[in-house]
């Protein structure tokens, strides 16, 4: 298994700019969640998804949008990039509620916004 | 001004000791915690949990301990290795609808001192 993997590994975005992060898994996970994590701060929930078509905001969901079209894909979608976006993004999953609350993260993809 | 969550506590022990580290968390509903792992350019990694049923959970040289009066947690890591240095994140799992928001604490960085 590959586990959880996020494309691209490093992005430079100008103001104003779209772009698309991408992360698959390939555990059958029905959890899926999109992280930020800013210089000597804890991680701070995006978006997240309980299943296919289904998603929902966490804590910093401005500026972001999410889909799940299916189990394996959860791409963030940055619709018009600003300089407070510069971050870490991790994407994570797990199988869900009563059976084990593991996530396993992604290897990141650190964005710069100029 | 400077923001205080530019620096992340640091603790730095000797190869061979053992390692404290401590997390204050905020919900006193919180059912379920999550130490992590995160080496630097990497996504944290799952290290131990434990449910808030429990006071003391133990892991091949780790152990957690919460302590659901004060809302702490800390990570004891036995008879510390080079290979322990990293950032170590606690995170609680918030009631929500679907049981998977996670909170993270901002991390502690621990160096092992040879």
């Amino acid at each position: 298994n590959a586990g959880v993997t996020q494309t691209p590994k490093f992005q430079v975005l100008k103001t104003g700019q779209s772009m698309t992060l991408q992360c698959a898994q390939d555990m059958n996970h029905e959890y899926m969640s999109w992280y930020r994590q800013d210089p000597g701060m804890g991680l701070r929930l995006i978006h997240y998804s309980v299943g296919a078509g289904i998603t929902d905001q966490g804590e910093v969901p401005n500026g972001y949008n999410v889909s799940r079209s299916t189990t394996e894909d959860f791409p963030l979608r940055l619709l018009s990039a600003a300089p407070s976006q510069t971050s870490v993004y991790f994407c994570a999953s797990s199988y869900g509620p009563g059976q084990e609350y593991e996530q396993y993260f992604g290897p990141g993809t650190r964005l710069t916004v100029t | 001004g400077e923001s205080v969550g530019l620096h992340l506590p640091t603790l730095s022990v000797q190869e061979g000791d053992n390692s404290i580290i401590n997390c204050a968390y905020s919900n006193s509903a919180s059912d379920y915690f999550i130490w992590y792992k995160q080496e630097s350019g990497k996504g944290p990694q799952f290290i131990i949990d434990i449910r808030s049923n429990m006071d003391k959970r133990q892991g091949q040289r780790v152990t957690v301990l919460l302590n659901k009066t004060v809302k702490h947690l800390s990570l004891q890591i036995a008879a510390t290795q080079p290979g322990d240095s990293a950032v170590y994140f606690c995170a609680e799992k918030e009631e929500d609808n679907y049981g998977q928001n996670f909170v993270f604490g901002p991390g502690t960085r621990l160096s092992v001192l040879p």
